[in-house]
């Protein structure tokens, strides 16, 4: 089975300053995805951004960017210039050629104004 | 973006009753959907895969007999709650998409709050 290890259950930043989530995951499998989720208090879960595991290349989208290293089944997640509605449960999810999602346990984000 | 709906948003129930809760995709075709269970504070468990028209795939430790998924339409899938007891209420939540793979879109549903008396 996979696991996927968020360490960080809290964490805070400044507005307009700059935060990274952290994530492992153990698997034995070679192609997968990854993705950072964000689940605001309405629950609604929001894709932030996804990783192709055969991808070198660290995904972007506008403030959020990762650091995806295979090796070492590391996939953190970096939030540029964070914003007030950035506070929010953020999830790191592993996704097998099944399909099937497995979450983190969630990192907490506030962003203090 | 593709919607997905979660019918009704908030359940209660008495102890001992069956509860039916509904995912659809709203504007496109889900082979397969996926039921998560989410306790206060934690992170979202995968429960089962549901597929259309076959039998769902549970994942180890989750009582088939117990959570039944039903997928009769590309478009719905249900997943019942059998004799609910107080320690089945959690916040249910359902996934649909990726029919090509997980590098489609997996979108969810916005979750199901069940609280049995």
């Amino acid at each position: 089975a996979q696991t996927v290890t968020q360490s960080q259950p809290e964490m805070s930043v400044q507005e307009a300053e700059t935060v990274t989530l952290s994530c492992t995951y153990d698997t034995s499998e070679s192609n997968y995805y990854l993705f950072w989720y964000k689940q605001p208090p309405s629950r609604q879960m929001i894709l932030v951004i996804r990783q192709e595991a055969y991808k070198q290349q660290n995904a972007t989208e506008n403030r959020f960017s990762v650091n995806f290293q295979k090796a070492a089944k590391s996939f953190s997640l970096k939030i540029s210039d964070s914003q007030l509605g950035d506070t929010a449960m953020y999830f790191c999810a592993f996704c097998n050629t099944g399909n099937q999602f497995y979450f983190g346990t969630g990192t907490s984000l506030t962003v203090i104004p | 973006g593709a919607v997905v709906s979660q019918h009704p948003s908030w359940v209660i129930c008495k102890s001992g009753t069956s509860v039916k809760i509904e995912c659809r995709s709203l504007d496109f075709q889900a082979t397969t959907m996926f039921w998560y269970r989410q306790f206060p504070k934690q992170s979202l468990m995968l429960m089962a895969t549901s597929n259309e028209g076959s039998k769902a795939t549970y994942e180890q430790g989750v009582e088939k007999d117990k959570f039944l998924i039903n997928h009769a339409s590309l478009t719905l899938s249900t997943l019942t709650v059998t004799s609910a007891h107080p320690e089945d209420s959690s916040f249910y939540i359902c996934s649909a998409g990726g029919a090509s793979g997980p590098t489609d879109t997996q979108y969810f549903g916005p979750g199901t709050r069940l609280t049995v008396l």
